[in-house]
């Protein structure tokens, strides 16, 4: 495609359900990042990729979270026992590589815990 | 591991004045420096970018960003703001070399361009 997508564009779950977020990155691109943005606390970094695996998985708020790429292209995103807390946009990026080169970021997904 | 400090979570100025969004970075290695962009209701973008050469790089629209590496800062500035450069800029840094290669963002800085 021509830029990252992300799946669902929007999530409405109920507290304690899982839910699975996608993300498409730009074909070549071998670094991908998930970030989460939430009112008030910026850009906070998840977890990075490069290939299928994952060198850093600091940014991952406890052992809820977890994501996986497959490919070395589509990655997802999974948080279990959902809280109101993790109410936030997630935010996908793919760059060409992890040197210089720019990251394009998707559109995100607007997930809302009730 | 890296981090990046933006100090002023908001900035207010008026349009036709000059303005400057700080960066402080702290990396045991080398580092590449971003600013993106994120205007009201849209995704982010790159704006400008820091790799190697020249201390000082510009955008097309006007910012320019100096690398400071006694200082470790990255500050973005413009000489005269519009209100369209109304957004939110975020400041990044990512290691060379090695497998270090995380893409590293500071918490945000809100540009409210006022008439």
């Amino acid at each position: 495609g021509a830029g990252v997508s992300q799946s669902p564009s929007n999530k409405v779950t109920e507290k304690g359900k899982d839910v699975e977020l996608r993300c498409d990155p730009i074909s070549g691109h071998t670094a991908l990042y998930w970030y989460r943005q939430s009112l008030g606390q910026g850009l906070e970094f998840l977890i990075y990729f490069q290939g299928n695996s994952a060198p850093d998985k600091s940014g991952l708020p406890s052992d809820r979270f977890s994501a996986e790429r497959t490919g070395g292209s589509v990655s997802t995103l999974t948080i279990q026992r959902t809280q109101q807390e993790d109410s936030a946009v997630y935010l996908c990026a793919s760059s060409l590589d992890t040197s210089g080169a720019r990251a394009y970021f998707g559109p995100g997904t607007r997930l809302t815990v009730l | 591991a890296q981090s990046v400090t933006q100090l002023d979570s908001q900035v207010p100025v008026f349009e036709e004045a000059p303005v400057e969004l700080r960066c402080n970075y702290s990396s045991s290695v080398s580092v590449y420096l971003f600013w993106y962009v994120q205007y009201p209701n849209q995704g982010l973008q790159l704006l400008l970018k820091y790799l190697s050469g020249s201390t000082l790089v510009e955008s097309i629209n006007g910012f320019e960003a100096e690398f400071n590496k006694s200082q470790t800062s990255f500050h973005l500035r413009k000489p005269s703001v519009h209100i369209s450069d109304t957004a939110e800029y975020f400041c990044a840094v990512r290691n060379y070399g090695g497998s270090q290669g995380n893409l590293i963002f500071g918490k945000g800085t809100k540009l409210s361009v006022k008439p």
